[in-house]
């Protein structure tokens, strides 16, 4: 019973490209999240939704885009992809905006 | 601005050996400190979340404890299933209505047999 799911594992890809990544949570959690893990094992928020409706966007350049066709799904959407967009992507959701967050097991995105 | 760090970045232990980690943050006003385990190639895993200076919170070998200026995980007698990079969160009042975590760099333990 995987309670948050995200598909692909691994995605290796070039630049120029557009990709999605895809995020599931069986846990009837109200928020989901994006976060990017860098090399140095540093995890930033990048977005937050809350009953669908977005309540975090930090300063992420405009080529990454969140959507949320309800509220167990939260996909990313990146366009036109550049080598610094390598990295580890998680997904989290929560019960509610101020309770603990729970995480899937990452995508390694590798941009060539 | 809200700041969390994490000492040390790097701990080498022995089986048995007890030591504890540092989480000292700065933040204007203080909602919730949360403290995560995340293994090699895996997302991070909730251990816990404190809310107040003195408040205390244990799950086997782990202690975590609270004071205005920082958290402390202490680790009691570890064994090398402990090895793990510990992460730790807060959620800011400055964050407003989102919830929003901020994680300090993380400290990567290492028990040896």
């Amino acid at each position: 019973d995987t309670a948050v799911s995200q598909t692909p594992k691994y995605l290796v890809t070039q630049m120029g490209n557009d990709k999605s990544i895809k995020c599931e949570q069986n846990l009837g959690h109200d928020t989901m999240y994006w976060y990017k893990q860098d090399s140095k094992k540093f995890l930033k928020i990048m977005f937050s939704y809350n009953n669908k409706e977005l309540i975090i966007n930090e300063t992420v350049p405009n080529r990454f885009s969140p959507k949320s066709p309800d509220k167990a799904h939260l996909n990313l959407h990146i366009n036109s992809l550049e080598l610094g967009d390598s990295a580890v992507y998680f997904c989290a959701s929560s019960r509610d905006k101020f309770y603990e967050q729970y995480f899937g097991p990452g995508t390694r995105l590798t941009v060539t | 601005e809200d700041q969390v760090t994490q000492s040390p970045e790097a701990l080498r232990l022995q089986e048995g050996e007890s030591s504890s980690l540092n989480c000292s943050y700065t933040v204007s006003g203080l909602r919730g400190l949360f403290w995560y385990r995340q293994d090699p190639g895996k997302g991070p895993e909730f251990l816990f979340t404190l809310y107040s200076a003195g408040e205390e919170k244990e799950k086997e070998r782990l202690k975590a404890t609270l004071t205005k200026k920082e958290s402390f995980l202490h680790i009691t007698a570890p064994k090398p299933e402990d090895s793990a990079t510990y992460l730790c969160a807060v959620q800011a009042a400055s964050s407003g209505n989102t919830g929003k975590l901020i994680f300090g760099q993380g400290t990567t333990l290492q028990v040896k047999p």
